[in-house]
């Protein structure tokens, strides 16, 4: 039974580009949420997406725009990306939207230069 | 908002020695409350959980918490670690809603256990 994954591990982009980050849930979730983790801080929640839709949004500007598809995977889009986006990305599975244990995966560390 | 406080952002004990990690919370209503660890190189993976019911939660590998409501504090502890206890701890919260879990999570305490 895999965990979550996500893909890719690492990446490097240069600020102004776009970036699109990827999550696989834990089979059997089928919600989804995403957290940025810079260098020495807890995480901090982005959004959540469940039945396609964003359910709750943390305090991220618009340019942090996500995506669920009908197989629970979802995305994480980044634009006009900025150095202070340099940071662990990390996905979130769990099943539906009741209090319930959330999952996480490995994490994408971008960096942007 | 809700907030989440660690107090002690680096610990640094020998092994056998027990641990205390502080946590305390910010927010008026009905709270769920976690703890989750990050060993080197690995994913965030949860220790212990308190959704209701008795307000002292064991979890894995000797982990117990105690939720205090008047003190909004959910600490950790474990009666004596081990090398391998060296790892990131961080203590989340999300509100009792219904409404999704969103966690809210600490700065994280930086376990460092000495042979």
């Amino acid at each position: 039974d895999a965990g979550v994954t996500q893909s890719p591990t690492h990446l490097i982009k240069t600020r102004g580009q776009q970036v699109t980050l990827r999550c696989s849930p834990k089979s059997g979730h089928d919600t989804v949420s995403w957290y940025q983790q810079a260098l020495g801080q807890g995480p901090q929640f982005i959004f959540q997406y469940y039945e396609e839709e964003e359910r709750q949004r943390g305090n991220f500007p618009d340019r942090f725009s996500g995506h669920q598809f009908p197989n629970y995977s979802s995305e994480l889009n980044v634009n006009a990306l900025l150095l202070g986006d340099s940071a662990l990305y990390l996905c979130a599975s769990s099943e539906g939207q009741g209090n319930t244990e959330a999952f996480f995966g490995q994490g994408t560390r971008l960096t942007v230069v | 908002a809700q907030s989440v406080s660690q107090h002690n952002h680096h610990v640094i004990l020998s092994e056998a020695a027990s641990l205390e990690l502080g946590c305390n919370y910010s927010y008026g209503g009905t709270v769920n409350l976690f703890w989750y660890v990050q060993y080197p190189g690995q994913h965030l993976q949860l220790l212990l959980k308190y959704f209701s019911g008795d307000p002292l939660v064991k979890g894995i590998k000797g982990f117990e918490a105690e939720f205090i409501k008047s003190k909004f504090s959910f600490n950790l502890r474990k009666p004596s670690v081990q090398w391998s206890d060296t790892a990131e701890y961080f203590c989340a919260v999300n509100e009792d809603n219904n409404a999704g879990n969103m966690l809210t999570f600490g700065g994280g305490t930086r376990l460092m256990v000495k042979p």
